[in-house]
């Protein structure tokens, strides 16, 4: 019954790998976002799709590529991994004009070696 | 431009003491507002929201939170804390066509025997 779910919720690899991190909302939500949560605990966005359309890409390296398959799906896919990479990263959706309230996945925990 | 500060990264109470979680926003046009919070390893969960309705609004686990338009506040309030209450919250920001929220960088609530 989660809501929003991501795989893994660890995921340790060394550097210069690539990696996905899957992301899925049963919700019905139209928007959904990858924030970055560092170890400071700032959370910073990266990317919003909204009905499969790219509408936010922030300053992110171009290592890092969403996809979104369909609307109830957003995948965050990372070339050749960095130490700088290591984070917190969370996945959230909303239903935009409605409620913008954001329901979040429980996030993956990168660590890059 | 929208932007959110929470005055305070640490605030520690007794059980049983008032919390009061500070947040200013800047926003250009009528903003969107939120608190969060996030418990240890965990993705983070919306307490309230205000979408100018009521300016007082109360939320989950008796939390509430007063929007002030001329102080461009957004404070957070329990009247009684709760050794379970401890954890890391985070005021938001949102403006109807900004696509995404703006989060502050996070109060870390220790509430004391």
């Amino acid at each position: 019954d989660t809501a929003v779910s991501q795989t893994p919720k660890y995921l340790v690899t060394q550097m210069g790998n690539d990696k996905s991190i899957k992301c899925e909302q049963n919700l019905g939500h139209d928007t959904m976002y990858w924030y970055k949560q560092d170890s400071k605990k700032f959370l910073k966005i990266m990317f919003s799709y909204n009905n499969k359309e790219l509408i936010i890409n922030e300053t992110v390296p171009n290592r890092f590529s969403p996809k979104s398959p369909d609307k109830a799906h957003l995948n965050l896919h990372i070339n050749s991994l960095e130490l700088g990479d290591s984070a917190v990263y969370f996945c959230a959706s909303s239903q935009e004009s409605t409620n913008y309230g954001y329901t979040f996945g429980s996030g993956t925990r990168l660590t890059v070696v | 431009a929208q932007s959110v500060t929470q005055l305070g990264s640490h605030v520690s109470v007794s059980e049983g003491a008032l919390v009061l979680l500070r947040c200013n926003y800047s926003s250009s046009v009528p903003p969107y507002l939120f608190w969060y919070v996030q418990y240890p390893n965990q993705g983070l969960q919306l307490l309230l929201k205000y979408t100018s309705a009521a300016t007082l609004v109360k939320g989950i686990n008796g939390f509430e939170a007063e929007f002030k338009k001329s102080e461009t506040s957004f404070h957070l309030t329990k009247p009684s804390a709760h050794m379970s209450d401890a954890a890391e919250y985070f005021c938001a920001v949102r403006n109807t066509n900004a696509g995404k929220s703006t989060f502050g960088d996070g109060t870390t609530l220790t509430v004391k025997p």
